[in-house]
């Protein structure tokens, strides 16, 4: 069955410290695959996405992520974390429909 | 400016009650969708239309229903049958059937009360 997967529902990290948030999916074949963040009450922005090419993605806000076609995963991360990167956020993958993870939330410690 | 539109940000309804939630895009989208979030749960997806007068049930369909009249109209009816309503709704466009980015409203908080 189709499926995304973010193994780790909540995560916290102290400011300025690294991050990796995580995403496996089960497909068929490859899908496009997003990363989206979501504050409290609001809809969900792009960070980064992946079509083909480059398995590592840069995205905004100082995100990146890597494509792993071996373990179909796209792990999400960031050198270096800021108190504003606190928010959930979401793996997606796009076949023939747009399906999302549970999601993550992000803690981020003073 | 492009974008889109869900209205109301805030909506009750007592129950018993149909519910109309109003989708609206000017980015001359294709495909729209319809999202429900519960806390722990993430996004699920309710219906998806890819091109006017069509669309697909998603997971969760039962007790809703949709119309895709116009390009840049996708409503969303919450119907009486739906027995949880309760709960944080988001549409969202992309260009074309093969999803290439996805685009949300600011989400409508339904309360059943």
């Amino acid at each position: 069955a189709q499926s995304v997967t973010q193994p780790d529902i909540h995560i916290t990290v102290s400011e300025g410290a690294s991050l990796e948030l995580r995403c496996n999916y089960s497909y068929g074949a490859t899908p496009y695959l997003f990363w989206y963040v979501q504050s409290p009450g609001q809809g969900l922005q792009l960070l980064l996405k992946y079509f083909s090419g480059d398995t590592l993605v840069q995205g905004i806000k100082g995100f990146e992520a890597e494509f792993k076609r071996s373990q179909s995963s796209f792990n999400l991360r960031k050198p270096s974390v800021h108190w504003s990167d606190a928010a959930e956020y979401f793996c997606a993958v796009g076949l023939n429909d747009m399906r999302f993870g549970a999601g993550t939330r992000l803690t981020v410690k003073p | 400016d492009g974008g889109i539109t869900q209205s109301p940000k805030y909506l009750f309804r007592k129950e018993g009650q149909n519910v109309t939630l109003s989708c609206e895009q000017n980015l001359n989208h294709d495909a729209m969708y319809w999202y429900r979030q519960d806390p722990g749960q993430g996004l699920r997806l309710i219906y998806y239309s890819q091109i006017v007068n069509d669309f697909q049930k998603g997971d969760i369909a039962e007790g809703y229903s949709v119309s895709r009249e116009k390009k840049e109209s996708f409503p969303l009816t919450v119907t009486s049958a739906q027995k949880n309503p309760t709960a944080f709704y988001l549409c969202a466009s992309s260009r074309d059937r093969l999803n290439t980015e996805a685009f949300f409203g600011q989400g409508t908080r339904l309360t059943v009360v």
